[in-house]
């Protein structure tokens, strides 16, 4: 069976300072990979979404980046993290199929000070 | 531009029945997701809809009407567990997901 792993589970990091996120995926090949961000008590945005090694797409212009440097690894990163990145950070995938249900990881708590 | 719309919270109580609905107005559909999420968890998957109708899973049921824009979820014999806020999201024309806020439910005893 699949299953989607996400670390760390929680984080609080000071303004200004870097941000690792990472996701993996077992039991499946050549899985989409999305990473979504959820603010308190509000539905979920869509970030970045990949299609394969290397491949991302960004939804929102921002401070956040996002890799995918093997195929079931899905990186989001930023360089200086503001107050406005605090959200809880989710990791979804895909069989790669265009109506598949979409099965999220456990989540990341960030909170920036 | 697209929209989908749910109430924000609703309230019932333990044993009862609750009908939660979905409105949206998206370019194109290729169906509709309904997903549970409990406060700090992830979201889980509940129901697929992409043909009009009832689609049953033990005390939960989802419905679509695609000429009215509209589904709802419809949870039977509420539990206290089944506190939560639910999650209703359509699939448009260039099968990107488009999420609705979600709606809370509170199960009263």
């Amino acid at each position: 069976s699949q299953t989607i792993h996400q670390w760390p589970a929680t984080l609080v990091q000071p303004v200004g300072s870097p941000l690792s996120l990472e996701c993996t995926v077992e039991g499946t090949s050549n899985p989409n990979l999305y990473w979504y961000r959820q603010a308190a008590g509000r539905g979920l945005q869509l970030l970045f979404y990949s299609v394969g090694i290397g491949q991302i797409s960004s939804e929102v212009p921002q401070n956040l980046s996002a890799s995918r440097p093997q195929d079931r690894q899905f990186i989001l990163s930023s360089k200086k993290l503001l107050l406005s990145d605090s959200g809880f950070y989710l990791c979804a995938w895909t069989s790669g199929r265009d109506t598949d249900t979409q099965y999220f990881g456990p989540g990341t708590r960030l909170t920036v000070l | 531009g697209q929209n989908i719309d749910q109430p924000t919270e609703m309230t019932a109580t333990e044993g009862a029945i609750v009908q939660i609905n979905c409105t949206y107005q998206t370019s194109g559909f290729n169906g509709l997701f309904w997903y549970q999420q409990h406060a700090g968890e992830a979201p889980t998957f509940l129901s697929y809809n992409v043909l009009d109708g009832l689609e049953e899973k033990g005390r939960f049921s989802s419905f679509l009407s695609r000429s009215k824009g509209y589904s709802y979820l419809l949870l039977k014999e509420l539990q206290m567990k089944d506190s939560a806020s639910y999650l209703c999201a359509v699939v448009d024309s260039n099968y990107q997901l488009i999420w609705g806020a979600g709606t809370k439910l509170i199960i009263k005893p």
